[in-house]
């Protein structure tokens, strides 16, 4: 399983931009790039997932390079409430389990 | 639709009780998954039940865990005896196929064994 690099903190102000970079220089030609939220006292979320180029829903941008070495996922106009834990998974869909593999994530803290 | 429901929130034993865990997972979905943060580490899979049946028990840290799930329903994870290496937060999730963004998460439950 390809091994995933994110920073440890991020801070930002209310109404910003936030960019978080994953590296996950080891994926696989049939893994997918898999991001969820987690707020404090609660399980982890699903927010968005994407193979390459660029993924848009409500909540967040995913842009991933041609290479697919690495990806970033883009919270537009941030707000208090975005701040949370963020992970970056990365996985192929065709495993009989599809067991999540977490790492230590990315603690995105907004402040007023 | 009722997310996944996980009960109790907090439990507090002492070292060598037993405390068991219940899971309720989203009506219809199949697959029901048990994970948990153990203090200053990262979230790890435990084990993967598909319908009643175990699909994949690796992640379990040894045989004092046991988890059950009953008629493909809710499930049970059992901690006999607890330790104090145990505590921390465990989670539920279920999805209804096994794929990576079809995961639900409960909120867990933190267990502190003291």
């Amino acid at each position: 399983l390809a091994k995933t690099t994110q920073p440890i903190s991020m801070d930002s102000y209310e109404g910003q931009e936030v960019n978080i970079t994953c590296s996950h220089n080891n994926i696989a030609t049939n893994d997918y790039i898999t991001w969820y939220q987690q707020f404090p006292s609660q399980g982890p979320r699903f927010i968005i997932q994407g193979y390459k180029t660029k993924v848009t829903n409500e909540v967040a941008s995913l842009f991933i390079p041609a290479d697919r070495k690495s990806s970033t996922l883009s919270l537009p106009r941030v707000s208090l409430s975005d701040t949370a834990v963020y992970y970056c998974l990365v996985g192929d869909e065709s495993g009989a389990t599809n067991k999540l593999i977490f790492g230590t994530g990315t603690l995105l803290a907004v402040q007023p | 639709e009722a997310g996944v429901t996980q009960f109790p929130s907090h439990s507090v034993i002492e070292k060598g009780q037993t405390v068991t865990l219940r899971c309720d997972p989203i009506s219809g979905h199949d697959n029901l998954y048990w994970y948990r943060r153990v203090m200053g580490k990262e979230i790890k899979f435990l084990l993967h039940f598909v319908k009643e049946s175990k699909q994949d028990e690796s992640g379990m840290p040894n045989n004092r865990f046991l988890a059950e799930r009953t008629g493909g329903t809710y499930s049970t994870l059992k901690v006999q005896p607890a330790e104090l290496e145990d505590s921390g937060v465990y989670f539920c999730a279920s999805s209804q196929e096994r794929i990576r963004r079809g995961y639900t998460f409960g909120s867990g439950t933190r267990l502190t064994v003291v």
